[in-house]
């Protein structure tokens, strides 16, 4: 079956601008989670969604948001990009909530803010 | 504050050496415990969970971890590296509330053949 599809893969971004990244979870997980990976920090939770609903919020600004489509689909917008956001962000899906054993990973949009 | 601690940044290892690979963590309760791994351009990869039941866990590729409550500690072994195992290792802690997940910052591992 087809896995966690992020888009784009790639992207390059001015400070100040802003930014939609895309995640499509596998065919029949609703739960999706969205990470920032730096290789200072590590993975940081930033959000996840469960039918529509944001579920749970990590410690980020707000200018890090997103949302959840009826189809499981989710997207994750920055605004106001700053060079610190340079980061891969990874979204990662589930059957449910409680689901852990089976969190998926995508492959990750690359962030690059100049 | 609360966090998941792995010790080694950076490690580097001859083929057939042993490994283990800290991992401690400083949540109370309920805790669920994972490694990952990340082999160069590809995504995180599940490698063994802790859930509950017999500490000492098995997962792919001849991985095992050994969950001390005591020590807060989920320490990943393998007796024998092979090249291929050249990759990223993220600790990770779920608390059972959510999919929520708190990881290590991760521990690069080099096998030279």
């Amino acid at each position: 079956k087809a896995g966690v599809t992020q888009t784009p893969r790639y992207l390059i971004k001015t400070r100040g601008q802003q930014v939609t990244l895309s995640c499509s979870p596998i065919s029949g997980h609703r739960s999706v989670s969205w990470y920032q990976q730096t290789p200072g920090q590590g993975l940081q939770f930033l959000f996840e969604y469960f039918s529509e609903t944001q579920r749970n919020k990590g410690n980020f600004p707000g200018r890090f948001s997103g949302r959840q489509f009826s189809n499981s689909r989710s997207e994750m917008n920055v605004s106001t990009l700053e060079l610190g956001d340079s980061a891969l962000y990874l979204c990662a899906s589930s059957t449910s909530r409680g689901d852990i054993a089976g969190y998926t990973f995508g492959s990750g949009t690359r962030l690059t803010v100049v | 504050a609360q966090s998941v601690s792995q010790h080694n940044h950076h490690v580097i290892l001859s083929e057939a050496a042993s490994l283990e690979l800290g991992c401690n963590y400083s949540y109370g309760g309920t805790v669920n415990l994972f490694w990952y791994v990340q082999y160069p351009g590809q995504h995180l990869q599940l490698l063994l969970k802790y859930f509950s039941g017999d500490p000492l866990v098995k997962g792919i590729k001849g991985f095992e971890a050994e969950f001390i409550k005591s020590k807060f500690s989920f320490n990943l072994r393998k007796p024998s590296v092979q090249w291929s195992d050249t990759a990223e290792y993220f600790c990770a802690v779920n608390l059972g509330t959510g999919n929520q997940f708190y990881f290590g910052t991760g521990t690069s591992l080099t096998v030279i053949p």
